[in-house]
């Protein structure tokens, strides 16, 4: 049973372009998380995703950044026009149900603005 | 809001050292407590859990006691190995009306284990 699959492992962007992370979730997941690591830093979370739907987005940045989770393929994450700050790794999580609230997580997307 | 707090690192000990990692938590409700490891360049996994007050999770040696009237989930090991060295996290979850929500994670503690 495969796990949580991130891709690409490494993106390396220049300022002002676009990035797009994918997540897929462990095989019978539904639901999706991603979280920020900062250098030095624990992680943080961003947004929590069922298939089509955004259920909590409270710790998603205002501007640039979006997430999906449509019926069929992987969770996308997407960072619009880049900045320097941007440059960390993003994390994707899976988990079974609503009740149950282990979260299995990915490999990570380490992300290098220039 | 929630938060996490837990001892800044790194830590380094000897093989076959006592470890222990503190973790003190703030929490609106009751939450679940977890412990996650970090090895270089991989993800985090999941080392063990508490779902109540009292509760005691333990893997592979580690063990951790939920403990309400300190609102603490220490990290400790008998004796720690090389392999061991990693970067530990504590975090915690609440079941919101809305579903699970987030975890909420401490900074991490970077443990270097010597040989």
């Amino acid at each position: 049973n495969a796990g949580v699959m991130q891709n690409p492992r490494h993106l390396v962007r220049r300022r002002g372009q676009e990035a797009r992370l994918r997540c897929s979730p462990m095989k019978g997941h539904s639901h999706v998380y991603w979280y920020r690591q900062l250098p030095e830093e624990g992680l943080k979370f961003m947004v929590y995703l069922q298939k089509e739907n955004i259920i909590d987005e409270s710790g998603m940045p205002k501007e640039r950044f979006s997430a999906e989770f449509p019926k069929e393929g992987p969770s996308i994450l997407r960072i619009q026009q880049v900045v320097r700050g941007d440059s960390a790794a993003y994390f994707c999580a899976s988990s079974l149900s609503v009740g149950f609230n282990e979260q299995f997580f990915g490999p990570g997307t380490r992300l290098t603005v220039l | 809001g929630n938060s996490v707090t837990q001892m800044e690192g790194p830590v380094t000990l000897s093989e076959e050292a006592f470890l222990t990692i503190n973790c003190t938590y703030t929490a609106t409700g009751y939450p679940s407590l977890f412990w996650y490891v970090q090895y270089p360049g991989e993800g985090l996994q999941l080392l063990l859990k508490a779902t109540k007050a009292d509760d005691k999770g333990s893997n592979k040696g580690f063990e951790a006691t939920y403990r309400k009237e300190t609102t603490s989930f220490h990290l400790e090991k008998g004796s720690v190995q090389v392999s061991d060295s990693a970067v530990y996290f504590c975090a915690l979850s609440e079941i919101t009306g809305g579903g699970a929500d987030g975890l909420t994670f401490g900074k991490g503690t970077h443990l270097i284990i010597q040989p």
